[in-house]
């Protein structure tokens, strides 16, 4: 089973910051199966990035993905207050088939 | 527009099956292409995947849970379904329905596009 970890579990940062999400992977994975999802307190997880670096469909171009191997990270060029949520990353194929980090807490300084 | 509505009771005894019903509008299960997925969250935590299926009727399940699931899918009435068995107080969570789709590529690599609709969640406490 492939573990995923996010780090750090909490982030207290300020509107306008930029922001480094990390996602680490327990062994080597493809970056086509890694995706982030975003999610706000009473909501579901709305899909951001696929593939490592590709946004879905509606998300605004200041949220972007990178890595590979083990290690991924989602960043947010200039935060806007909307963007205060939960992130979660989210790795395809291996078992179970789909495996959620434990996700990072974005929070208002 | 593709939206995703969970239904079903919001208390279950323990020992019960937990049942809930996934009603999809603006795409016809039928149509192919997607996996159709479950997926929990208790309060306060992390999301775990339960299990999905496909438009054929086949099937896939968290190792986890395994023994207790089984999803099914009705084309007919666009919906699908999960059930839970012997429910424990460990199973209370909100429990999502999402789509997911994943294909080849053109150059012959598979690729996964993610869980891209969500309903809006239900939450089932399992309690006597």
């Amino acid at each position: 089973e492939i573990v995923l970890t996010q780090s750090p579990g909490t982030l207290s940062l300020s509107p306008g910051d930029r922001v480094t999400l990390s996602c680490r992977a327990s062994q080597s994975v493809s970056s086509s199966y890694l995706a982030w999802y975003q999610q706000k307190p009473g909501q579901a997880p709305r899909l951001l990035i696929h593939g490592t670096s590709n946004r879905a469909t509606g998300i605004p171009d200041r949220f972007s993905g990178s890595g590979s191997g083990t290690d991924f990270t989602l960043t947010i060029s200039r935060l806007e207050p909307e963007d205060f949520a939960v992130y979660y990353c989210q790795l395809y194929g291996s078992s179970p088939l789909h495996t959620f980090g434990q996700g990072t807490q974005l929070e208002i300084k | 527009q593709v939206q995703l509505q969970e239904s079903g009771p919001g208390l279950v005894k323990p020992s019960q099956t937990l049942s809930l019903t996934c009603s999809v509008s603006g795409y016809s299960i039928g149509s192919a292409s997607y996996y159709w997925s479950w997926i929990r969250q208790p309060a306060g935590k992390g999301l775990e995947w339960i299990g999905h299926i496909y438009t054929s009727g086949s099937t896939n399940y968290n190792p986890s849970l395994k023994s207790r699931v089984t999803i099914s899918v009705d084309t007919s009435k666009n919906q699908f379904s999960l059930k839970l068995s012997s429910a424990t107080a460990a199973d209370t969570a909100k429990y999502y329905c999402a789509r997911e789709y994943s294909n080849y590529l053109p150059n012959g690599d598979y690729y996964y596009y993610g869980f891209d609709v969500w309903g809006q969640g239900t939450t089932v406490t399992v309690s006597s």
